[in-house]
């Protein structure tokens, strides 16, 4: 068990539609990064937040946005979701030092599906 | 960030040691270099990292060359459950960005 907790675990949903994906980092960590890993790309990174600020943006659809409460929970939310969509989005997180000296973990992700 | 190398896939027989290579010839001086693996499609597990000195935790030993343009990643005493696919992956070197870049990696299968 890493730590972070990943929910739901599972969504299929269909078309057009909008979802919310829910991250809670491990306790003391500030930094929450998703990921979305689908079957011919590999795990590709989304965003990052760091003590409730964006820190990083990476190959994030416009559709796609993420936001970091002052819990340091982090929820990504999905909409006009296409068939394309349908895969597996892991968050992590860290506690991040100045150097990158610290390990980030991931949760189990949410497998999502769009039908 | 830096790039790294990896072989797509290796074998290993279960007890014996399973040496990953990473080749990572553009790194920079203060960026580390971090191990994890995924299991089917489970989360991806922090193995280790290091930065030029050799480490070593209960789940592996990471060496890294001198020159730090490539490092190996040893399990000692592979087991069937080792079966993943492994990421070599730089990270870090100053500023804000920490995120990991993962690339294809290297499937290892241990055999019985």
């Amino acid at each position: 068990d890493s730590g972070v907790t990943q929910t739901p675990k599972h969504l299929i949903t269909a078309t057009g539609q909008r979802v919310t994906l829910r991250c809670s980092p491990r306790s003391g960590d500030l930094s929450v990064y998703w990921y979305q890993q689908s079957l011919d790309q590999g795990l590709q990174f989304l965003i990052q937040y760091y003590n409730g600020e964006e820190r990083a943006k990476g190959n994030i659809l416009e559709r796609f946005s993420a936001q970091q409460f002052p819990d340091l929970h982090s929820e990504l939310n999905l909409s006009s979701l296409e068939l394309g969509d349908s895969a597996l989005y892991f968050c992590a997180s860290s506690v991040d030092d100045t150097f990158g000296n610290t390990e980030a973990f991931f949760g189990q992700g949410t497998r999502l599906t769009v039908v | 960030d830096a790039k790294t190398t990896q072989p797509t896939s290796m074998d290993c027989a279960e007890g014996r040691a399973a040496n990953l290579p990473c080749n990572h010839s553009t790194i920079s001086g203060n960026e580390y270099v971090y191990w994890y693996r995924q299991i089917h499609s489970q989360g991806p597990q922090y193995i280790i990292h290091g930065l030029k000195n050799n480490e070593t935790n209960e789940m592996a030993s990471l060496i890294i060359t001198e020159d730090r343009k490539s490092s190996t990643l040893i399990l000692p005493h592979a087991t069937l459950r080792d079966t993943a696919v492994y990421y070599c992956i730089v990270r870090g070197g100053g500023g804000s960005n920490y995120k990991l870049t993962f690339g294809k990696g290297t499937l290892l299968t241990v055999n019985p």
